[in-house]
């Protein structure tokens, strides 16, 4: 059972672009939380989607980001132009569809805003 | 509001020694969840051990265990025998029902020395 996939890795953009992070959750898992951990700081809750929905989006900042988890396919983390204050680890993490208190993580996105 | 904090921005330990990890939270609620989640290197979010807050029994998972004293909201992590792999930052983690987000400290830095 693969764990939760994220892509890219690593994305590098310039200022004034669009960054696209990618997150496939475990199989059977259809809630789908989004963190950002800023430079020697430790994680902040963004988002938290189940298919199609949006359930808790108190961490967002409240422009230039958003998020989708489609019926089908990964969920989307979309950066709108970029600054550099958005270079950051982007975690993806999924708990199942029968919830249970554990998340488990993705190995993250790291974006670089040049 | 509910608050994770650490006050140990690092800690070292001797190979084979033990170590605690302090971590204290704030919050009006009875019924939650704690975690200690470790962060190598590579910066993948690996869970190490959890706590449902109305167990009183602490958590055990080989050599790390928790003492959680609900009372005074704490939640100390100990490795026992400590290994060089154990080296990494450590953060603690809290979530109010199995839908919600997680709450991260700040997290500590463990050092282990051969």
């Amino acid at each position: 059972n693969a764990g939760v996939m994220q892509n890219p890795r690593h994305l590098v953009r310039r200022r004034g672009q669009e960054a696209r992070l990618r997150c496939s959750p475990m199989k059977g898992h259809s809630h789908v939380y989004w963190y950002r951990q800023l430079p020697e700081e430790g994680l902040k809750f963004m988002v938290y989607l189940q298919k199609e929905n949006i359930i808790d989006e108190s961490g967002m900042p409240k422009e230039r980001f958003s998020a989708e988890f489609p019926k089908e396919g990964p969920s989307i983390l979309r950066i709108q132009q970029v600054v550099r204050g958005d270079s950051a680890a982007y975690f993806c993490a999924s708990s199942p569809r029968t919830l249970q208190e554990t998340q488990y993580f993705g190995p993250g996105t790291r974006l670089l805003v040049l | 509001a509910q608050t994770v904090t650490q006050s140990q921005p690092e800690m070292s330990v001797q190979e084979a020694e033990t170590v605690t990890l302090s971590c204290t939270y704030d919050t009006s609620e009875s019924d939650y969840y704690l975690f200690w989640y470790k962060q190598p290197p590579s910066r993948q979010m690996i869970l190490v051990i959890r706590q449902e807050a109305y167990k009183q029994q602490n958590a055990t998972e080989n050599r790390f265990s928790v003492n959680f004293q609900k009372a005074a909201k704490s939640f100390s992590l100990k490795i026992s025998d400590s290994q060089l792999g154990d080296a990494a930052m450590y953060f603690c983690a809290y979530r109010i029902s199995r839908a919600d987000k997680l709450i991260f400290g700040t997290g500590t830095r463990l050092q282990v020395f051969p």
